[in-house]
């Protein structure tokens, strides 16, 4: 079955620090693999799709076929990164699935 | 319009109740999405609907949650009966051809069930 997994419920860092959000997910077909962001207040908003290969904000993901996993990585995060961060998979013949959802805490 | 609408933005219920939850996607999107959102629980995937076809309805918790979609645009959630676990962000999205491409979400509909 599909599934996309975040082990991590809360993720603290200091200011400046780098820091890496996980996903890994389960899907025997050709994945697409997004990562979508949810600040304090606001809607859910697109961050970076793989297949773009794009840097966000700073943030970047790689697709690891072998590793089964798209973490998301910024080199040095800052306060305003301090957010709720999902991993989501689409594929063939099912509904777009999201993990449980990482809070990332940037601490000055 | 502009972007995924839902309304109302808050509702509180008495338990038992019944409410509807409305969501009115981007015009031409023709994947509709529900989603629920509470603590501890991330986004729970409830109902998905494509164009014509049958929606999947797979991840309704129970009976009392239904959900249509009339002439392929707005879409109501309905939920009978609330129960207290039922308090939740109530999210839509859609999505112009379904998957993941063009993927836009409402603010959501914060449900309290009293």
């Amino acid at each position: 079955a599909q599934r996309v997994t975040q082990p991590e419920k809360l993720l603290s860092v200091f200011k400046g620090a780098p820091v890496e959000l996980k996903c890994n997910y389960s899907y025997s077909g050709s994945p697409e693999l997004f990562w979508y962001v949810q600040y304090s207040r606001q809607r859910l908003q697109l961050l970076l799709r793989h297949i773009s290969r794009e840097s966000i904000k700073g943030f970047t993901a790689d697709l690891n076929k072998g590793e089964t996993s798209f973490h998301l990585k910024k080199p040095f995060a800052q306060e305003e990164d301090s957010a709720m961060y999902y991993c989501a998979l689409s594929g063939q013949g099912f509904s777009f699935i999201f993990g449980k959802g990482t809070r990332l805490l940037v601490k000055p | 319009g502009a972007g995924v609408s839902q309304s109302p933005s808050n509702k509180v219920t008495e338990k038992g109740k019944d409410v509807e939850l409305r969501c009115d996607p981007i015009s031409g999107h023709t994947a509709l999405y529900w989603y629920r959102q509470s603590l501890g629980q991330g986004l729970e995937f409830l109902i998905y609907f494509q164009g014509n076809s049958a929606p999947d309805k797979s991840g309704l918790p129970s009976d009392r949650f239904s959900a249509e979609r009339t002439g392929g645009s707005v879409s109501t959630l309905t939920i009978q009966r609330t129960q207290q676990e039922d308090s939740a962000v109530y999210l839509c999205a859609s999505s112009p051809t379904g998957g993941g491409y063009g993927y836009t979400f409402g603010s959501g509909t914060r449900l309290t069930v009293v």
